[in-house]
């Protein structure tokens, strides 16, 4: 059982907006910045997305944005495109011993 | 970014010890402030933080393997290591190998390998 919860799928429509949760506690999510997304495609190495909760890496669409709120964290993708179905997942600093956690990945299916 | 690749053996007996190394194409890794890791996916199961480490050697450990668990550099900088001892079945899983960036050995992972599947059975 992975230490953050997500769901385990998700999915929308070409052109829609989809969000996707990561929900910790007070000790990895909801106590600092340091929550990270990444994509990963079938067979495929994965991809940093987001960093710092809201940050973008240079070359990632701004159809990738992210928030938070309390203990969870949020992915929004907008403006769907079929590219973008893949797996999801979350990472956040878990505080003591430098400990970093997963969710355990959600499957974006664009429909 | 470089391009990180992962080798090693693919099948490790029960009780023996999982060796995999990590190359980064593209420059040395003896690039501050980044660190270099790795990181486990189970079968089914998400993805398990297992270990950075620096340019300079300091090492982070995740508690739940400390004891298990050695992740060095080598002195020309050019690969970096992954020791695991007394393998079990639970420790089967696709490894990657990562670069990562901030405090507290790396928060984020901004360069990935591809994994590679090694599996623990006799």
């Amino acid at each position: 059982q992975s230490a953050l919860t997500q769901p385990p799928s998700a999915s929308g429509s070409p052109g829609q907006s989809v969000t996707i949760s990561c929900t910790g506690t007070t000790i990895d999510v909801g106590g600092h910045i340091y929550v990270s997304w990444y994509q990963q495609h079938p067979g495929k190495a994965p991809k940093l997305i987001l960093y710092e909760v809201t940050k973008r890496p240079s070359g990632v669409p701004d159809r990738f944005s992210g928030s938070k709120s309390g203990n969870t964290a949020s992915l929004t993708v907008s403006g769907l495109q079929a590219e973008d179905e893949a797996d999801y997942f979350c990472c956040s600093y878990a505080g003591n011993n430098n400990l970093k956690v997963f969710g355990g990945g959600t499957k974006l299916t664009v429909l | 970014q470089p391009q990180m690749q992962e080798s090693g053996p693919g099948l490790v007996k029960p009780s023996e010890t999982l060796s995999l190394t990590c190359s980064a194409s593209g420059g040395s890794i003896a690039l501050s402030p980044y660190y270099w890791g790795w990181i486990r996916q189970p079968p089914g199961k998400g993805m398990q933080w297992i270990g950075s480490i620096s340019y300079r050697g300091s090492t982070f450990y995740n508690p739940a393997l400390k004891s298990q668990i050695t992740i060095s550099v080598d002195k020309s900088k050019i690969q970096f290591s992954l020791k695991l001892n007394a393998v079990t079945a639970a420790d089967t899983a696709v490894y990657f190998c990562v670069r990562s960036y901030g405090a507290y050995g790396g928060v984020w992972f901004d360069s990935w390998g591809q994994g590679t599947l090694v599996t623990v059975s006799s």
